[in-house]
C-alpha cells in the first residue's frame, strides 16, 4: 500500500491568509484526490490532482479558493485562500492506483491529515 | 449523484457483544466499496475492501457484505473490544477514475 505524508500535520492561522499543504507519496501513483473533512462532519471531496493540468473540482469548490498543483505523479499541493474561519477543517490527501484493464485493488489510501484552525 | 447513509450514527456497546454496522448507497453502479476506521483527530486506516463482483470480505473479527442490487453493505465485528471505539466510514467507489463517496458514519463506543 502507498504511504502518504503531509505537511504541515497542524496549523493554526489568522482569518485572510493562505495556507499551502503539501502531500507526498512513497510511490507514483495515477489518481490524487483532496478531502476536506468540517468538524464533526464526513469527509467531503474538494477536487482531483491531475498531473499536469488544471485540478478537476467538485461542486462547490473553486479554484480561486482553493489552487491544486500536482506537478509529478507523487506530489501534490492544496493552498487554502483568503481564510475565513468556517476554512477551519481537517485536509486530507488520498491516492488511488487505477488500472481498468486489469483487476487491480484500486483500493483508495489516505494521508494522515492537516488539522487547520482559522482565528 | 450517489449519496451514502450510515445508521446508525453512533452505537454504544457494552464490551463482547457483536454488532453490525450498516451502509446504503443510491446507485448501484459501483466498482467497489470501503470500510475505514477513524480515532478521533487522527486520518483513516482502510479496514476492508470489497470489489463489485464479491459478496463479503474477512480481516480478523471483521466481515463486510455487500448486496450491489440493493445497495446496502453491512460491518459485522465480532466479540467488540474497547480499543474498538471509533468512528467507521463506508465508502463507495464509481466507475471511471472517480473518488470514494462517503457516508457519514458511525460513532462506536465499547464499554469495558
Amino acid at each position: 500500500s502507498a504511504v502518504i505524508s503531509q505537511k504541515p500535520s497542524r496549523d493554526i492561522c489568522q482569518r485572510g491568509t493562505s495556507l499551502t499543504i503539501q502531500c507526498q507519496v512513497d510511490s507514483q501513483v495515477t489518481m490524487m484526490f483532496w478531502y476536506r473533512q468540517q468538524p464533526g462532519q464526513s469527509l467531503t471531496l474538494i477536487a482531483t490532482a491531475n498531473q499536469g493540468s488544471e485540478a478537476t473540482y467538485e461542486s462547490g469548490f473553486v479554484i480561486d479558493k482553493f489552487p491544486i498543483s500536482r506537478p509529478n505523479l507523487t506530489f501534490s499541493t492544496l493552498t487554502v485562500s483568503n481564510m475565513s474561519p468556517e476554512d477551519s477543517s481537517i485536509y486530507l490527501c488520498s491516492v488511488k492506483e487505477w488500472d481498468s484493464l486489469t483487476v487491480l485493488r484500486n483500493e483508495q489510501f489516505f494521508g494522515p491529515g492537516t488539522r487547520l484552525t482559522v482565528l | 449523484k450517489q449519496e451514502v447513509t450510515q445508521i446508525p450514527a453512533a452505537l454504544s456497546v457494552p464490551e463482547g457483544e457483536n454488532l453490525v454496522l450498516n451502509c446504503s448507497f443510491t446507485d448501484s453502479a459501483i466498482y467497489n466499496l470501503q470500510w475505514f476506521r477513524q480515532d478521533p483527530g487522527k486520518g483513516l486506516t482502510s479496514l476492508l475492501l470489497i470489489q463489485s463482483s464479491q459478496r463479503e470480505q474477512t480481516s480478523g473479527r471483521l466481515n463486510a457484505s455487500l448486496d450491489k442490487s440493493s445497495g446496502r453493505s453491512t460491518l459485522y465485528i465480532a466479540a467488540s473490544q474497547p480499543g474498538d471505539s471509533a468512528t467507521y466510514l463506508c465508502a463507495v467507489g464509481g466507475t471511471g477514475r472517480r473518488a470514494l463517496t462517503f457516508g457519514s458514519g458511525t460513532r462506536l463506543q465499547v464499554q469495558p
